[in-house]
């Protein structure tokens, strides 16, 4: 299993632009979800998800959408890109029943 | 409030033992979790109890849970450089298993000198 990738690993973003953060699992999880890591903080909950159609949202979740179509996939997507984004954006999902949370290795975004 | 609180820093030399404390803040939440990060990558699950415990011991890991005082704590026996990393500590708000709402602490830094 390649567990939880992302890409790209690295973008550099001109303010107003769009980008979609990609967000694939292998594991057939149901439960999956967007954080933020700003420097020296940590992770704050963007987006999640309970399964294939159904998305909701955390604790941080303007300026960012989200959708489920499968249960493989969980892009993030970014309209229109402000400073305040610049951050490192990590994927992630769980099993049903599961207690561990499966990391992806992380998107270093800067919005200049 | 609202945060899980932990120290910024901890230097240790190898050998050593570390210990990483956390304060949270939901008495009902039912797992907390030690996840490390090393540079570049994303978190690692290093171990979780269930808040019924009052610790738990996995090889040199040993977590310390006070519920009344909602603390956690890790301590790393016999600290390696390659230990050297941020370790965050995070609780589950959520009702169920398999989905978690977890916040995370800001993090301890863990600095292990030759």
């Amino acid at each position: 299993n390649a567990g939880v990738t992302q890409t790209p690993k690295f973008r550099i973003l001109k303010i107003g632009q769009s980008m979609t953060l990609q967000c694939a699992q292998d594991m057939n999880h149901n439960y999956m979800y967007w954080y933020r890591q700003d420097p020296g903080m940590g992770l704050k909950l963007i987006y999640y998800s309970v399964g294939a159609g159904i998305t909701d949202k955390g604790e941080v979740p303007n300026g960012y959408n989200v959708s489920r179509s499968t249960t493989e996939d969980f892009p993030l997507r970014l309209e229109l890109a402000a400073p305040s984004q610049t951050s490192v954006y990590f994927c992630a999902s769980t099993g049903t029943g599961g207690n561990e949370q499966f990391f992806g290795p992380g998107t270093r975004l800067t919005v200049l | 409030g609202e945060d899980v609180e932990q120290s910024l820093f901890l230097s240790v030399r190898e050998g050593d033992s570390s210990v990483i404390n956390c304060t949270y803040t939901d008495s009902s939440s039912t797992y907390l979790y030690w996840y490390k990060q090393e540079p570049g990558a994303g978190l690692q699950l290093l171990t979780y109890i269930f808040s019924n415990m009052d610790m738990k011991q996995d090889q040199r890991l040993t977590v310390l849970l006070n519920k009344k005082d909602k603390h956690l704590s890790l301590r790393i026996a016999d600290t390696q450089t390659g230990d050297s990393a941020i370790y965050f500590c995070a609780e589950n708000r959520g009702m169920n298993t398999g989905f978690q709402k977890l916040v995370f602490g800001t993090g301890t830094r863990l600095l292990v000198s030759p």
